[in-house]
């Protein structure tokens, strides 16, 4: 199994900003990704975050607006850049042990 | 390309009545199938699995789902809900072979709600 730890758990940011989450694991991983989910709605994929090389992005994810960086096999984070109100949304990070996927508690961000 | 549906948005049971969350999913190949829990305000929590192995599968908290390639379906249910039970229910297929990349699809999720 894997224990995943995520923060902020949340946060308020004004719009144009910009905001780091971090992603820790508490084992070595191979595959880890990142999820958005908006208010009243399911998980979708934004991107899958590659050790030593740059991240994969989901149709309608763009690199420019959401940086991942995956430094090691325990840690990643995810940068929302440029904020509007539109990205206001849960964001999950996930890491994949075995055939299981584990999830963190999640970042609740606010864009005001 | 891969999909999964559920296939009702919101599920009321009353307290000690059988609970059934229906999904159906579409793959090219023999999926891997997934029922993860949301409580508010927490994280995800798997409840039990399928990867071709016997069709009817156990998980926790007496959850239990079938396997049916025959009407591509992959219900959950559970003989006699619980309070606790309240929460969202997300249907989810993995990306088959040979990609095998870990990708999750999300169906768009089931909210049950249990009545004392």
């Amino acid at each position: 199994s894997a224990v995943i730890s995520q923060k902020p758990s949340r946060d308020i940011c004004q719009r144009g900003t910009s905001l780091t989450i971090q992603c820790q694991v508490d084992s070595q991983v191979t595959m880890m990704f990142w999820y958005r989910q908006q208010p009243g709605q399911s998980l979708t994929l934004i991107a899958t975050a590659n050790q030593g090389s740059e991240a994969t992005y989901e149709s309608g994810f763009v690199i420019d607006k959401f940086p991942i960086s995956r430094p090691n096999l325990t840690f990643s984070t995810l940068t929302v850049s440029n904020m509007s109100p539109e990205d206001s949304s849960i964001y999950l990070c996930s890491a994949k042990s075995g055939t299981e996927a584990f999830f963190g508690q999640g970042t609740r961000l606010t864009v005001v | 390309a891969q999909s999964v549906t559920q296939l009702d948005s919101h599920v009321s049971v009353s307290e000690g009545t059988p609970v059934l969350l229906r999904c159906n999913y579409s793959s090219s190949y023999s999926p891997s199938l997934f029922w993860y829990v949301q409580h508010p305000n927490k994280g995800l929590q798997l409840l039990l699995k399928y990867t071709s192995a016997a069709t009817l599968v156990k998980g926790i908290n007496g959850f239990e789902a079938e396997f049916k390639k025959s009407e591509t379906s992959f219900h959950l249910t559970k003989p006699s809900a619980h309070m606790s039970d309240a929460a969202e229910y997300f249907c989810v297929v993995s990306e088959p072979p040979p990609s095998n990349t870990g990708k999750l699809i999300f169906g768009q999720g089931t909210t049950l709600q249990v009545k004392p």
